[in-house]
């Protein structure tokens, strides 16, 4: 089962300007957290933001959640070519199932 | 000190074979998962097991057998491989929602 879909599924901009990537999901969540992936890597936590918060900051990256819409948003200010890799939303939900789901993922490249 | 590693980290292997990845995490985690990453990068959870017991299995192939000798451990072994098995396979742990996740094993069945 897919819980988390990000949009946009691809996006380019150029190095310095700011990279906004979308995130929503179905049923009701305890916590939502955003991943990066390099190419050929393993996933790395980026950021958790419980159900009860609406807003976190971590460095250059900015997350939003919105429960009545079912949405979170990341946001990474000042790109930097190093920022280019994969993202992903996941979820894990109230009953404490131990699942932890992710979504498909935003290629964010950076351009030089 | 890698905290979650998985062996091997490529694996080609022909159709109808038996193989084994496994895995362990040295973060002292009750939480342990396998998820494959396909060809669309779309990861999906496969199982999930807390302190050796098998918690989650998200309608996978009974080809595909996991094992938890102890909780550092969660090896995954897959019978008779079909060419639609072929992609990255990774390793997680988790204590309180953030996951670990190893480097992947690219699975590639010919």
């Amino acid at each position: 089962s897919q819980q988390g879909e990000e949009d946009p599924q691809a996006l380019s901009i150029q190095e310095g300007e700011n990279a906004t990537m979308n995130c929503s999901y179905k049923t009701s969540i305890n916590n939502l957290q955003w991943y990066r992936q390099n190419s050929g890597r393993g996933l790395v936590h980026l950021i958790l933001i419980r159900s009860n918060e609406r807003e976190k900051h971590s460095g250059r990256l900015r997350v939003t959640l919105d429960t009545s819409k079912k949405s979170s948003s990341l946001l990474i200010t000042a790109s930097r070519a190093a920022d280019t890799a994969s993202y992903f939303c996941a979820t894990d939900t109230l009953n404490r199932d131990d699942k932890i789901i992710f979504g498909k993922g935003t290629r964010l490249h950076i351009l030089p | 000190d890698t905290a979650v590693s998985q062996t091997p980290k490529y694996l080609v292997t022909q159709m109808g074979n038996d193989k084994s990845i496994k895995c362990e995490q040295n973060l002292g985690h009750d939480t342990m998962y396998w998820y494959k990453q396909d060809s669309k990068k779309f990861l999906k959870i496969m199982f999930s097991y807390n302190n050796k017991e098998l918690i989650i299995n998200e309608t996978v192939p009974n080809r595909f057998s996991p094992k938890s000798p102890d909780k550092a451990h969660l090896n995954l072994h897959i019978n008779s491989l079909e060419l639609g098995d072929s992609a990255v396979y990774f390793c997680a742990s988790s204590r309180l929602s953030e996951a670990f996740f190893g480097q992947g094993t690219r699975l590639t069945v010919v």
